[in-house]
């Protein structure tokens, strides 16, 4: 079955940088687009970043644009996240997120179980 | 880019009752719209796509309708398991964007 498996999260001062990964097993990784989901505390879903099956399209929410990269090794079954400039306000829940099969865009029908990210000075 | 609006924000209801939740899109999104059941601390789960097809495993209590602008998702008979929170979510456009979630108590 489908796995996902977030890690990377944690703490870091605002101005400062972090990596997520999702390792990811039960499927040809290398034929999905992927992408990030996050929740603040208490807050509803919040799509980030989506990357296309080869690596090759990303498309990125306009309250992370130009601080975040997606990315992914399709030899390793592993999504990243690369956050820069972090800001209070990036302080959430992240999730990985598989969307169903056929042309781009479809909804995710499986999720990691997150990695919790905390900006605080 | 394409705003979601659920309505209620909340709701309260009991064991049996029928309820309904309505979504509605900023601009027309055809059918492109998926509904997530999400429990505390949990990540959320797939219900229902394209506004009327239930996923596979999903009880069918769950019904989802609609096109255009405006979704609803119906529980026909609410059980205990059902008290959650619910995300509407477009997309038909590379911007994936959630409804701001309705939470169903229990009254």
């Amino acid at each position: 079955q489908v796995q996902l498996v977030e890690s990377g999260g944690g703490v870091v001062q605002p101005g400062g940088s972090l990596r997520l990964s999702c390792a990811a097993s039960g499927f040809t990784f290398s034929s999905y687009g992927m992408h990030w989901v996050r929740q603040a505390p208490g807050k509803g879903l919040e799509w980030v970043a989506y990357i296309r099956y080869d690596g090759n399209n990303e498309h990125y929410a306009d309250s992370v644009k130009g601080r975040f990269t997606i990315s992914r090794d399709n030899s390793k079954n592993t999504l990243y996240l690369q956050m820069n400039s972090l800001r209070d306000e990036d302080t959430a829940v992240y999730y990985c997120g598989k969307p169903i099969g056929g042309d781009p865009p479809q909804p995710f029908d499986s999720w990691g179980q997150g990695s919790l990210v905390t900006v605080s000075s | 880019d394409i705003q979601m609006t659920q309505s209620p924000s909340t709701l309260s209801a009991s064991v049996g009752d029928r309820v309904t939740i309505t979504c509605r899109a900023s601009q027309s999104i055809s059918s492109w719209l998926a509904w997530y059941q999400q429990k505390p601390g949990k990540a959320p789960k797939f219900l229902i796509y394209k506004a009327s097809s239930l996923e596979s495993g999903v009880p069918s209590r769950f019904s989802g309708s609609g096109s255009g602008t405006e979704f609803t998702l119906t529980i026909s008979s609410l059980q205990p398991d059902d008290f959650a929170t619910y995300y509407c979510q477009q997309y038909n456009t590379y911007s994936w964007t959630f409804g701001q979630g309705t939470k169903v108590e229990i009254k």
